[in-house]
């Protein structure tokens, strides 16, 4: 596709369920990111990919969240035992390489809510 | 740590006034600085860039931005809004150099609301 897709645009989830939130990069992108954007926030940093591997995953918050990029394009972020507090947009993005002059370019997001 | 700070939470304009939106980042060393920008539904997206050269970069619609290098600033202006112009600002840096480079540090985000 032309831009970044994330699926889904919205989920609800009960307290202690698994949720999963893809990512689709732009084709021929070999880094994609991971931001979490909470109310009133700006985007912080999740995750990093390189390829397939997780480059540097230093931002996840706790051992509940994972990523995977299995065969270096589509991601998808895992989180188990969803809290109210994971409840957030989740924001993806890709450059060509993973330099720090590369544009990143940003999906919509994913809304998560746990209730 | 790099951080960084965006002064105004929420700026209030009517359509042909000048704008000028803050933006401090607390990083010693070789940093890439960008503003993006969300418009209502939409994703974020680069309105402007600054790597070397050149403290003055001029982005897309009519925006620029200077970079002070002893401020530790990168504040944007535009000149004269417009009623269109109405969307969140996010100032974001990165380090020049290192394996995660490319990991972006954002600001909290200015919201901007122009008046018709």
């Amino acid at each position: 596709g032309a831009g970044v897709s994330q699926t889904p645009s919205n989920k609800v989830t009960e307290k202690g369920k698994y949720v999963e939130l893809r990512c689709d990069p732009i084709s021929g992108h070999t880094a994609l990111y991971w931001y979490r954007q909470s109310l009133g926030q700006g985007p912080e940093f999740l995750i990093y990919f390189q390829g397939t591997g997780a480059a540097d995953d230093s931002g996840l918050p706790n051992d509940r969240f994972f990523a995977v990029r299995p065969e270096g394009s589509v991601s998808t972020l895992k989180i188990q035992r969803t809290e109210r507090g994971d409840s957030a947009v989740y924001l993806c993005a890709s450059s060509l390489t993973h330099r720090g002059t590369t544009e990143a370019f940003f999906g919509q997001g994913t809304r998560l809510t746990v209730v | 740590a790099q951080s960084v700070s965006q002064h105004n939470h929420h700026v209030i304009l009517s359509e042909a006034a000048s704008l000028e939106l803050g933006c401090n980042y607390s990083y010693g060393g070789t940093v890439n600085l960008f503003w993006y920008v969300q418009y209502p539904g939409q994703h974020l997206q680069l309105l402007l860039k600054y790597f070397s050269g050149d403290p003055l970069v001029k982005g897309i619609k009519g925006f620029e931005a200077e970079f002070i290098k002893s401020k530790f600033s990168f504040n944007l202006r535009k000149p004269s809004v417009q009623w269109s112009d109405t969307a969140e600002y996010f100032c974001a840096v990165n380090a020049g150099y290192g394996g995660s480079q490319g990991n972006l540090i954002f600001g909290k985000g200015t919201k901007l609301s122009v008046k018709p």
